[in-house]
């Protein structure tokens, strides 16, 4: 079984750039979340789908960011302009919907450096 | 306001003998809490969790002890190998473990042999 797959790995942009990353969930996962994490730190929710629909979008700063999850299935994660301090990995992670407690499965990440 | 805490930064302990990570938590409806592991240029793997209906929850080497008056939960590995070597993030859940995972900000784990 294919696990959660990201894209890309790793990101080099300058800031006031625009980046975009992608994630593919595990099949049949209907929970799909973006956590970033900063240097040092534990993963931080940014935003959490079921199915199409953003559940809790509370911690995602609106102004710059954005999320997408078409068909419910794959996500677009997309920061425009970047800032320096946007530096960090970007997980996504997935999880079946209503199998109790929530065990989810992350990606390997996406690393942006902001310059 | 961190609600799930790691106090230790980092540990080091000798192949073959115990390693025991702490985290301690804050809020009272956290009900529901998981240990994941991860490597360098990975993502977090789940590992184990516990229900804070028990107190202790063992897969192999891995035991999970959970004290719900002092707010506190410990991972206990025996015994500790070198692939044990990896970041330990402590997380935890409300609601049965149906709300969004909080992290600690994880603990360094190295084994040496």
């Amino acid at each position: 079984e294919a696990g959660v797959v990201q894209s890309p790995r790793y990101k080099i942009i300058e800031k006031k750039q625009p980046v975009a990353f992608w994630c593919n969930p595990i099949s049949g996962h209907n929970t799909l979340y973006w956590y970033r994490q900063n240097l040092g730190q534990g993963p931080e929710l940014l935003i959490r789908y079921e199915n199409e629909e953003a559940v809790d979008d509370s911690q995602l700063p609106k102004d710059r960011f954005s999320a997408e999850r078409l068909k419910g299935v794959d996500s677009t994660l997309k920061i425009q302009p970047a800032e320096l301090g946007d530096s960090a990995v970007y997980l996504c992670a997935s999880s079946a919907t209503g199998s109790g407690a929530n065990v989810l499965t992350f990606g390997a990440g996406s690393r942006l450096t902001v310059l | 306001d961190q609600q799930v805490k790691q106090n230790s930064p980092s540990l080091s302990v000798q192949e073959g003998r115990i390693s025991i990570l702490n985290c301690d938590y804050t809020n009272s409806m956290f009900d529901y809490f998981l240990w994941y592991k991860k490597y360098p240029a990975e993502g977090p793997t789940f590992l184990i969790s516990i229900s804070s209906i028990k107190d202790k929850n063992e897969d192999g080497r891995f035991t999970v002890f959970l004290n719900k008056s002092a707010k506190h939960l410990s991972l206990h590995i025996v015994p500790s190998q070198p692939g044990d070597s990896a970041v330990y993030f402590c997380a935890a859940s409300a609601e049965g473990g149906s709300e969004k995972l909080v992290f600690g900000k994880g603990t360094k784990l190295t084994v040496n042999p």
